[in-house]
């Protein structure tokens, strides 16, 4: 079945710092990916959609500038988490869907979520 | 706007039982809703995919039911196991997904 690799799954760093997230499709081109956040015993909420080679759609509330989004290929999305600071500790998940993989139909591919601590 | 309410937020049954996780979501116009399972600190696991057309899923020991003029989805788990201790979230399809806020589920052997 289709995997979607995340990397890396655990990073902490220093307040300040910028962090980037990787998220891989591996056996499919992946059109369209989504970006997630989860807080302790919350649910996801999704932070951004992102099209291969355009710019990123954010949802209400999320700091464009501050969640960089990068899609430049069909296999590799990436999420920058720039001047990073405690309250940006979260677990972040990314989502991948495969051409012709429209809004009806067909299940997301989640990747295993990467753990970021920021002291 | 649309809100995903799953009951209840936490459970914890002996094992061998049989129990119904409940997903409720406010507007009835979706695409599909997804019941998945999220081990602590790791990513999500699907387990059962419903269209908006369809009534019900099965998959071993799973049955995921849909009725979607009431805004009601279940997860049923047949004879559980320690092993299906997790957090089971639901999430429903509209342009996006819209997750539940989980059912944190301990199966005690």
């Amino acid at each position: 079945g289709a995997v979607v690799s995340q990397h890396p799954s655990w990073v902490i760093c220093k307040s300040g710092t910028s962090v980037k997230i990787e998220c891989r499709s591996l056996d499919f081109q992946a059109t369209t990916m989504f970006w997630y956040r989860q807080f302790p015993k919350q649910s996801l909420m999704l932070m951004a959609t992102s099209n291969e080679g355009s710019k990123a759609t954010y949802e209400q509330g999320v700091e464009k500038d501050k969640f960089l989004i990068n899609h430049a290929s069909l296999t590799l999305s990436t999420l920058t988490v720039t001047s990073a600071h405690p309250e940006d500790s979260s677990f972040y998940i990314c989502s991948a869907r495969g051409p012709g993989q429209g809004y009806s139909n067909q299940p997301q591919h989640f990747g295993d979520g990467t753990r970021l601590s920021i002291l | 706007k649309q809100e995903v309410t799953q009951i209840p937020a936490a459970l914890s049954v002996p094992e061998g039982e049989n129990l119904v996780l409940n997903c409720s979501f406010t507007d009835s116009a979706i695409y599909n809703l997804q019941w998945f399972r999220q081990d602590p600190g790791k990513g999500l696991t699907s387990l059962l995919l419903i269209q908006s057309s369809q009534r019900e899923q099965t998959s071993g020991r799973l049955n995921a039911s849909l009725d979607k003029s009431s805004g009601r989805s279940t997860l049923y788990i047949a004879a559980s196991q320690p092993g299906d201790s997790a957090t089971y979230l639901c999430a429903v399809k509209t342009y996006k997904y819209i997750f539940g806020t989980g059912t944190r589920l301990k199966v005690l052997a």
